[in-house]
């Protein structure tokens, strides 16, 4: 079955400190792969993607994700929190063969203190 | 900055009525998309919508689901015959012709079948 795993329901950070937030997937054919962010009331909003060609990829808002195809991950980071990105974090991928049906993972709550 | 808008932000309704959710895409956007995420799940796709016609659907998306775009600006998700595990919130998104594209999401509309 084909699935996108984000292995942590909660991150925990400092302010200051290095965020990751970890996806892992199991999608056939090379997909697309997508991190967006998710706001107390709010729709989301797209932080960044990968299509082809360098392994790290930067977004909005100082983010950056690391795609490995050994490992079939895609990490997302961020090297100095801010108490303003504590929000839900949504990996996502799409199949290439797809209309664009977004299959999203469980979600990752940041949680980035003082 | 164009945006995906969705009405009503927040529907409550019977179960057994129908009940019809409204998305405005951001104008030049022809791929269009219905979402839904039941609280405390992951975000789920529903449908996608090209070229006034369904081009990808989930197996959430039966009899009792349908989308129409009445004119050149609305793109609408009726439920028929609501249940009350329809509650949720329902985001539509749209994105570009490049099919690589991210998609843009409206706030959404949560909906409480009581």
């Amino acid at each position: 079955a084909q699935s996108v795993a984000q292995p942590e329901d909660q991150v925990n950070v400092a302010e200051g400190n290095p965020l990751t937030v970890k996806c892992t997937y199991s999608v056939s054919g090379n997909p697309y792969l997508f991190w967006y962010v998710q706001y107390p009331n709010r729709g989301l909003q797209f932080l960044l993607k990968y299509i082809t060609g360098d392994n790290l990829v930067k977004g909005s808002y100082g983010f950056e994700a690391e795609f490995n195809k050994s490992q079939t991950s895609f990490h997302l980071k961020k090297p100095s929190a801010l108490v303003s990105d504590s929000a839900l974090y949504f990996c996502a991928v799409m199949r290439r063969d797809s209309w664009g049906k977004l299959q999203f993972g469980a979600g990752t709550q940041v949680v980035v203190t003082p | 900055e164009p945006e995906v808008t969705q009405t009503p932000s927040h529907q409550v309704t019977q179960m057994g009525q129908e009940v019809i959710l409204r998305c405005v895409p951001i104008s030049n956007h022809l791929y269009f998309y219905w979402y839904r995420q039941i609280l405390g799940q992951k975000v789920e796709f529903l449908v996608s919508f090209y070229n006034n016609e369904i081009s990808e659907k989930s197996e959430i998306f039966d009899d009792q689901f349908s989308v129409e775009r009445p004119d050149g600006s609305n793109f609408t998700l009726k439920i028929r015959s609501t249940k009350l595990e329809d509650s949720a919130m329902y985001f539509c998104a749209s994105k570009s012709t490049l099919s690589y594209n991210e998609q843009f999401f409206g706030p959404g509309t949560r909906l409480t079948v009581l």
